[in-house]
């Protein structure tokens, strides 16, 4: 069965250092691989996906993704956190077959101190 | 562009009642989606519809759920009888299928969902 886990529920990084909030996943072959972020009272908003090609993803506001096969992970990252980084971030997996079913994780709250 | 429009906001309505929420999705997206978000089950697939047909109701919890899109432009789920553990946040998203292999990869677009409190 299709899987993805965030090990974190939370990952608290003061602002202007390195942030990393961690994915694995347990699909059959090479699925599609999304990261989305949710802000207070708002649907979930899209970052970014991988798709084929180069590991290293880049997205929406400065964040980035690498893809590594032999590990089934797909972490976010960011060089430089801001505060308003702030939110819940979410890891989705979809394989490219089978139809649009799409797997999200359970999310992870990050926290970036001023 | 208009994003994915949901409708309420947030409802508030006493157990035993009929639920309606409804979702416009973007023009020329043919994928729609439902969900449901608590903190202990997280974010859940309720539904989901291609060209307007339900693909997968696999996840919709009982029968007192129904979903219908009756057209490209709208959807709606409905509850009835409504209790109070369907207390949650519902979302609809959409997406653009697209041709071939191209489709599958694209990202679906969420509304900011209704806020569902059963008294």
């Amino acid at each position: 069965a299709q899987s993805v886990a965030q090990p974190e529920d939370q990952v608290n990084v003061a602002e202007g250092n390195p942030l990393t909030v961690k994915c694995t996943y347990s699909v059959s072959g090479n699925p599609y691989l999304f990261w989305y972020v949710q802000y207070p009272n708002r649907g979930l908003q899209f970052l970014l996906k991988y798709i084929t090609g180069d590991n290293l993803v880049k997205g929406s506001y400065g964040f980035e993704a690498e893809f590594n096969k032999s590990q089934t992970s797909f972490h976010l990252k960011k060089p430089s956190a801001l505060v308003s980084d702030s939110a819940l971030y979410f890891c989705a997996v979809r394989d490219r077959v089978g139809g649009f079913k799409t797997i999200f994780g359970a999310g992870t709250r990050l926290f970036v101190k001023a | 562009d208009a994003g994915v429009i949901q409708s309420p906001r947030h409802e508030v309505t006493e157990m035993g009642q009929e639920v309606t929420l409804r979702c416009k999705p973007i023009s020329g997206h043919d994928y729609l989606f439902w969900y449901r978000q608590t903190m202990m089950r997280g974010l859940e697939l309720l539904i989901y519809f291609n060209n307007n047909v339900p693909i997968d109701d696999s996840g919709m919890p009982e029968d007192r759920f129904s979903a219908k899109m009756p057209n490209a432009s709208f959807s709606t789920l409905k509850i009835q009888p409504s209790e109070p553990r369907d207390s949650a946040v519902y979302f609809c998203a959409s997406s653009f299928g697209g041709q071939g292999t191209s489709g599958g990869n694209q990202p679906q677009h969420f509304g900011d969902g209704t806020r569902l409190s059963i008294l």
